[in-house]
Parts: structure tokens; C-alpha cells; sequence
């Protein structure tokens, strides 16, 4: 039961442009969600997060949307760059536990 | 680098045998959490130990046991090992029993 799905296995974007990736979620209970990166060779990074009580946290060229009534979050960059190329995890997590359940990753690839 | 340390990096093993994995969190870090990635899977979340104490469980095997010490590394201990255990194993810390995870950079074991 895959509480947590990444169904774009990869992304390739031009370097500049916007790159968006997608998680959706089936448990309405999850009320923390987070993205990690990793490289090759590396564990995870974490990158953003946002609570279930906001619908947009930003950090530089990167943003995360939330919509609780799609059960659905997105991940933006921009601009994207060459650097940007990883795996990116979405994860969700309940208040009161901290395991994370982890999508199971989008590989992005940012062409110069 | 997250502070987080593991070792080994690589273990290659046969089946049957018994092996421990390692994990060193980042300093002040009271929490540790264990991790399985298998081939194009996300990471599945196995046991949260938090100062020393058994915090919450996720799909961990019975064959598989771990331990938080006094000075707060922490052990994974993976018995009667089968081709299916072949996986990156990630270690995470975090501050207290929550927030962000800080990964370390996980020990690839390889069963023949």
C-alpha cells in the first residue's frame, strides 16, 4: 500500500526553465510534508517542508504547494539548473510520529 | 556532509549470514531513524530509536533488530540474511523527536 506515490519516474527540463514535481498522497491524516534530494552516492538531502496548515512555503528558487483536498504537492524550481539534477523524495509524516513515509523518488535531469 | 556518519560503506555478505551496520548521528542529536531503499523503491522506514529508547516501528523484520547506545550511535543488526535484503541502508538523526532528518550516507549491502 503506497501511501505516498511519485508517479513521473523522470523529468528532463532545459536549464532556466521551471521544473515541477509531483506527489500525491492517500492519507488525509498526514499533516507534515517535506522533500528531500539526493545524488548519487549520497543519502538525502532535505530540501523544503511545509505543515498542513499552509498551502505554500518558499526557500529561494524553490517552492512547495500543498492541496489538501487533492491530497496532491508539487514541488517547484526556478530557474532550474544543471546542479539541480537528482532524485527528489516527497515524504509526509503524522504530528505525534516522525516516521516519514517516502514517495519512492523522481529523477530529475536539468539539460544546459 | 550532515554529520552523519555510517559504516561500513560497503558490505558484501552470503546468505544466512549475520551483519551489523553502524551509525554515528550528528552531534546533539538525540534521535536516530533507520531506513531500506531496495532497487527503485523509496525509502521505507524501519525503527526510530530516541535517547536510547525504541520510538516507533515501521516494517522492520523480525530477522532484524537494532539499538541505541549511551553515547547515541546506533546499531542495525540484520540476521539470517536473504538475496531479498540487498539494499541501501540509510541512517538519519534529528534533533529531538522530530523535525528534519539528517541522513547519513548509508551502507549498500549486497547479498549472494
Amino acid at each position: 500500500d503506497q501511501q505516498v506515490k511519485q508517479n513521473s519516474p523522470s523529468l528532463s527540463v532545459q536549464e532556466g526553465r521551471i521544473s515541477i514535481l509531483n506527489c500525491d498522497y492517500t492519507n488525509s491524516m498526514f499533516d507534515y510534508f517535506l522533500w528531500y534530494k539526493k545524488y548519487p552516492a549520497e543519502g538525502p538531502t532535505f530540501l523544503i517542508s511545509i505543515s498542513s496548515i499552509k498551502d505554500k512555503n518558499e526557500d529561494g528558487r524553490f517552492t512547495v504547494f500543498l492541496n489538501k483536498s487533492a491530497k496532491h504537492l508539487s514541488l517547484h524550481i526556478v530557474p532550474s539548473q544543471p546542479g539541480d539534477s537528482a532524485v527528489y523524495f516527497c515524504a509526509a509524516s503524522f504530528s505525534g510520529t516522525y516516521k516519514y513515509i517516502f514517495g519512492t523518488g523522481t529523477r530529475l535531469k536539468v539539460l544546459a | 556532509d550532515s554529520g552523519v556518519t555510517q559504516t561500513p560503506k560497503h558490505l558484501i555478505t552470503a546468505t544466512g549470514q549475520r551483519v551489523t551496520l553502524r551509525c554515528s548521528p550528528r552531534s546533539g542529536d538525540l534521535s536516530v531513524y533507520w531506513y531500506q531503499q531496495s532497487l527503485d523503491q523509496g525509502l521505507q522506514f524501519l525503527i526510530q530509536y530516541y535517547n536510547g529508547e525504541e520510538r516507533a516501528k515501521g516494517n522492520i523484520l523480525e530477522r532484524f533488530s537494532a539499538q541505541q547506545f549511551p553515547d547515541l550511535h546506533s546499531e542495525l543488526n540484520l540476521s539470517s540474511l536473504e538475496l531479498g535484503d540487498s539494499a541501501l541502508y540509510f541512517c538519519a538523526s534529528s534533533a529531538q523527536t522530530g523535525g528534519e532528518q539528517y541522513f547519513g550516507p548509508g551502507t549498500r549491502l549486497t547479498v549472494t
